[in-house]
Formats: C-alpha cells, structure tokens, sequence
C-alpha cells in the first residue's frame, strides 16, 4: 500500500524558515518522481514544487521561487522542503504527492504550516 | 498560462447525476490530459479520474469524465448521487509554462 507521510509542520514567525519532510513506503520511491502541492485555509490547491526521480530536474512555482527548495534522499525515501524568508501567504496544509505521469496519483494527509507573529 | 474555472458549488438529491464543468481560458482543452480530485472534508485529496476519462481502480463506476472541444471544458459526471460524494472536486491540468494548473474547486452538496 503507497503511503506518504508528511511531518515538520508547525507556527513560525514571518521571516523564518521551516523544513519539511515526507516518509514515502509500499512502492520503490526512487523511481517516481514527488511534487509538493498547498492549500491555504478554505482556499482551493496549488501546486508548489517537483522534483525528478534522481533530484536532478526541479521546478518550483513562482510565489515561492528563491524561498523553497525541494530535494530528496532516495536512500531514506524520504522528500522535503525547505521553506526560508517564510511569510503570511505560504500559511497553509503541505501535501506531498506522487506523480502520475503529469498529475498527482497519490498524497498524503497533509502538515499545516502557520506563518503568524 | 490558461486558467481552468468550475462552478463554485452544485447540488443534487440522492440518486440523481450531477456534472461539474471545468472550462480552460485559453489553449485546448484536448492539448492536455485532464484530471479529477475528490477532497472529502478533513481529508486529502484523491484522484477520481485521471487522462480525462480513466478511472483508478477502486473509484466507482458512478464517476465518469469527458472533454467537450466545441465549449473547451471538461466535465465530471456523478451518477446515482450518494452521500458519501458531498465533498469537493477539483479539475487539474498541466502547462508548459507553469506546470500544474488546478481548477478553482466544486462543492457538491448531496440535499
């Protein structure tokens, strides 16, 4: 059974930063590529970063350009992101996704991100 | 850059058919796959349909998608309404440019 288990939420100030992780098990991770997918309080989804299966393609989205960065340890099975210059607009539930060949066939339950003073 | 715009909500009685638009602003519909999320409240999403009419397995086959060319939408279609399909539905579709581009979102109330 593919799981995908995010961690590593939690309440930070503007400016600050946040790392978070996503424990992948019940498929072979390195071979799929993983996204990173938000959803702010009662707002709709939106797609935030992708990584390639070996790490060596990325994109991110534009509002978060230059502030994320996304990698992965295909030894660990594990995914993250790392969230710096944090600020109101990026509050909101982080899911880790799997890719489906250009849509999101598994996620995970989410990690609720606060950034508030 | 296109946009995929859905009705803000949708209701129906149990047991009728409900579909949900989603109409892309500009490019074809057909020039990518589109996808469906059911997001059930307090959960995480999942896909419904996926490649504009596939279902994954284990997705009832109440659930069914289609394109329209001539109105560049694309449309979920639930028939035989339960109770359990009252969440919210969320088209996707995928741009060269800025990769994945969601719908604005469908609440189906089941009255």
């Amino acid at each position: 059974e593919v799981q995908l288990v995010e961690s590593g939420g939690g309440l930070v100030q503007p400016g600050g930063s946040l790392r978070l992780s996503c424990a992948a098990s019940g498929f072979t991770f390195s071979s799929y590529e993983m996204n990173w997918v938000r959803q702010a309080p009662g707002k709709g989804l939106e797609w935030v970063s992708y990584i390639s299966s070996s790490g060596s393609t990325i994109y991110y989205a534009d509002s978060v350009k230059g502030r994320f960065t996304i990698s992965r340890d295909n030894a660990k099975n594990s995914l993250y992101l790392q969230m710096n210059s944090l600020r109101a607009e990026d509050t909101a539930v982080y899911y880790c996704a799997r890719e489906g060949d250009l849509f999101f066939d598994y996620w995970g339950q989410g990690t609720l991100v606060t950034v508030s003073s | 850059n296109f946009m995929l715009t859905q009705p803000h909500s949708v209701s129906e009685s149990p047991g009728k058919t409900v579909t949900i638009s989603c109409t892309r602003s500009s490019g074809s519909i057909a020039s990518n796959y589109v996808q469906w999320y059911q997001q059930r409240p307090g959960s995480s999403p999942t896909t419904v349909i996926y490649e504009d009419n596939q279902r994954p397995s284990g997705v009832p086959d109440r659930f069914s998608g289609s394109i329209d060319s001539s109105s560049n939408s694309a449309s979920l279609t639930i028939s035989g309404l339960k109770t359990e399909d009252e969440a919210d539905y969320y088209c996707q579709s995928y741009d060269s440019s800025i990769l994945y581009v969601f719908g604005t979102g469908t609440k189906v109330t089941v009255l």
